[in-house]
């Protein structure tokens, strides 16, 4: 399986944008880049995801590198709520699995 | 709209007790999914369905095994509960289309003592 590399923890201010890099250097031509978020003592929640062009919607933005290699999730104004673990998935088009790793630590702070 | 239901919420076993994680989703969905959460780490994958009649490993199924009852619900038993299993239980369903997003549910926490 593809991997993608995440910092462990970020930290921004309310009403900044947050960039959050995630490398996967191995992608293939087949992976799609999936972004999810998980709050505090909740479950994962879908955030956004792409296979090669940039993608917007209401809850972030993903710009994904010409070559693939690497994509960023752009928050525009981060809130309070945006607080949480975020986890940068690729997932092949063949095969059904969702698999996590560590993510990175967003903290927002007032 | 319900989404992805799990039940329980909580549960406290003993070692060597069995139970079923119940999940029913009623989106339609084709693929469902369990996983598992230990305290700061991230989510592992112990089993899948991709469809309705089929279920496959993923990358933690010592100790577990499931059941896709039907398309809206897939179920997840500890035969014989051990210590290590003690985790937060999630489950997910999807479309089944890689283009698509999965939805979880709120979770199970296990106690296994």
């Amino acid at each position: 399986d593809a991997k993608t590399t995440q910092p462990n923890s970020m930290e921004s201010n309310e009403e900044e944008p947050v960039h959050l890099p995630c490398n996967h250097s191995t992608i293939s031509g087949t992976d799609y880049i999936h972004w999810y978020r998980q709050l505090p003592s909740q479950g994962p929640e879908y955030v956004i995801h792409g296979l090669t062009s940039n993608v917007n919607n209401r809850m972030a933005s993903l710009a994904i590198a010409e070559d693939r290699k690497s994509s960023t999730l752009i928050l525009h104004r981060a809130t309070l709520r945006d607080a949480a673990v975020y986890y940068c998935i690729l997932r092949d088009l063949n095969d059904y699995k969702l698999s996590f790793g560590a993510g990175t630590t967003v903290t927002v702070r007032a | 709209n319900a989404g992805v239901t799990q039940t329980p919420k909580f549960q406290v076993l003993k070692t060597g007790q069995s139970m079923t994680l119940q999940c029913a989703q009623d989106m339609n969905h084709n693929s469902m999914y369990w996983y598992r959460q230990d305290p700061g780490m991230g989510l592992r994958l112990i089993y899948y369905s991709a469809s309705e009649g089929t279920t496959d490993k993923g990358e933690v199924p010592n100790g577990y095994n499931v059941s896709r009852l039907n398309k809206r619900e897939f179920s997840l038993r500890l035969e014989s509960a051990a210590p290590s299993q003690t985790s937060v239980y999630f489950c997910a369903s999807s479309f089944g289309s890689t283009n698509t997003e999965a939805f979880f549910g709120q979770g199970t926490r296990l106690t296994v003592v």
